[in-house]
């Protein structure tokens, strides 16, 4: 595997459910993104994670959980989503945190029923 | 704060020919970096081309070119030779550190055989 992967590439989920979306790099970058591309909107940035450590949360709602176990691996926990949570979930990661070039994940298509 | 403007929701060129993509930006940061990225229907993220702002000469890479014009704070994409390829989603986004990356809405580009 090379780049940045992230499992599953669909998932469909009730708003009781508890699931989570998984990120990998391979490309041996110290930071790491999770954003939100909902339709007719403009990307989100939810978390930002340098050397496994959360360094930026733009105000997303506790639903949603983050978890950076080491510096190739990206979490994000969802309990209780709500329809509006829809999305394309996109993760990212750069050579060192704040870099503009980042490679993305093909992301994971969520939808709340 | 940062802002993306992207004002063409979608555009269609012929294949061989130019296209210039639209973006404007706004922000009080006197060093910032601006870059594209572009989405195919698989819903990766590309990176294209990055531009400082303090960079003297505009960015190229390959067939994409960067048209920045600081004072009118724009920073058009240009891509030279259309291919079928090119079909995708195109975004604006600005970096002024601190992990702020803003992207704009996008421009659909249809490329026509």
């Amino acid at each position: 595997e090379t780049g940045v992967t992230q499992t599953p590439r669909h998932l469909v989920m009730g708003m009781t459910n508890k699931k989570s979306l998984k990120c990998e790099q391979h490309l041996g970058h110290n930071a790491m993104y999770w954003y939100k591309q909902s339709a007719k909107k403009p990307l989100e940035l939810m978390f930002v994670y340098s050397l496994e450590e959360r360094v930026e949360n733009n105000s997303v709602p506790s639903r949603f959980s983050p978890e950076c176990p080491n510096s190739s691996h990206l979490f994000l926990h969802l309990h209780t989503l709500q329809p509006e949570d829809s999305a394309l979930y996109l993760c990212a990661s750069s050579q060192a945190p704040g870099d503009s070039e980042q490679y993305f994940g093909p992301g994971t298509r969520l939808t709340v029923t | 704060a940062q802002k993306i403007t992207q004002t063409q929701p979608g555009m269609f060129v012929q294949e061989k020919e130019a296209v210039t993509l639209d973006c404007t930006y706004d922000t009080s940061d006197p060093s910032y970096g601006l870059f594209w990225y572009k989405q195919p229907s698989s819903g990766e993220m590309i990176f294209l081309i990055y531009q400082g702002s303090y960079d003297q000469q505009n960015a190229t890479e390959g067939r994409y070119s960067l048209n920045f014009q600081k004072a009118r704070k724009s920073a058009n994409l240009v891509i030279s030779a259309s291919q079928l390829g090119d079909s995708a989603m195109y975004f604006c986004a600005i970096d002024t550190g601190g992990f702020k990356t803003i992207f704009g809405a996008g421009t659909r580009l249809f490329v026509k055989a």
